[in-house]
């Protein structure tokens, strides 16, 4: 089974709108990390947001937050006013705590194009 | 925050021979080390950790001759193609784990290395 599914391949989303992407994940771990990564065209990984297992509040970063629903399994992403410049695949990842070297585990990405 | 280099940032090469990544860790020491491989359109995939002093550790499915790793540095690992062929041509990207002390243990990601075997 899947550990991390993102379920959206691609969107596309206004300009100055807001954009969720999904992410649902599964584990039996009840330690683990949520990270959403974003890499535009040039390829590098850039690192967005991070939700902790026991965090009781949603992660927020700028216009970057995290809807963290435990219950569900779900760490979607929330983007308010997109720009331009959001335009890239986004990755949602899983660290869990019994994983051998403490590895992340990625989704399939969400490739996200932001139009004027 | 932390900051990672690859190099070469791409690279070209004739089918059979071999082709060196490095991966350094410019501002922190890490004792491990993550190479990722990505195709076209696809999600990254872990091929090995690499553990300062240590053998790596292979994801399942990647030949570890074919795929060498050596962490001979806190800040230093790399990663070998031993005889490339065209299926290898990938952006290969490596991460180095920093121990923050906490629960978060930050991962940063090197900018990556394009591969193209000819």
């Amino acid at each position: 089974a899947q550990k991390i599914t993102q379920t959206q391949p691609g969107m596309f989303v206004q300009e100055k709108e807001a954009v969720t992407l999904d992410c649902t994940y599964d584990t039996s771990d009840q330690s683990y990390g949520l990270f959403w990564y974003k890499q535009p065209s040039s390829g590098e990984m850039i690192f967005l947001i991070y939700q902790g297992s026991y965090d009781e509040q949603n992660a927020t970063e700028g216009r970057y937050s995290l809807n963290f629903q435990k219950a569900r399994k779900s760490a979607n992403l929330v983007i308010s006013a997109s720009q331009l410049g959001d335009s890239a695949m986004y990755f949602c990842a899983m660290r869990e705590r019994q994983a051998a070297g403490n590895k992340l585990t990625f989704g399939g990405g969400t490739r996200v194009l932001v139009k004027p | 925050g932390a900051v990672v280099s690859q190099h070469p940032s791409w690279v070209i090469c004739k089918s059979g021979t071999s082709v060196k990544i490095e991966c350094r860790s410019l501002d922190f020491q890490a004792t491990t080390m993550f190479w990722y491989r990505q195709f076209p359109k696809q999600s990254l995939m872990l091929m090995a950790t690499s553990n300062e002093g240590s053998k790596a550790t292979y994801e399942q499915g990647v030949e570890k001759d074919k795929f060498l790793i050596n962490h001979a540095s806190l800040t230093l690992s790399t990663l070998t193609v031993t005889s490339a062929h065209p299926e290898d041509s990938s952006f290969y990207i490596c991460s180095a784990r920093y121990l923050s002390g906490g629960d978060y243990n930050e991962q940063f990601f090197g900018p990556g290395t394009r591969l193209t075997v000819l």
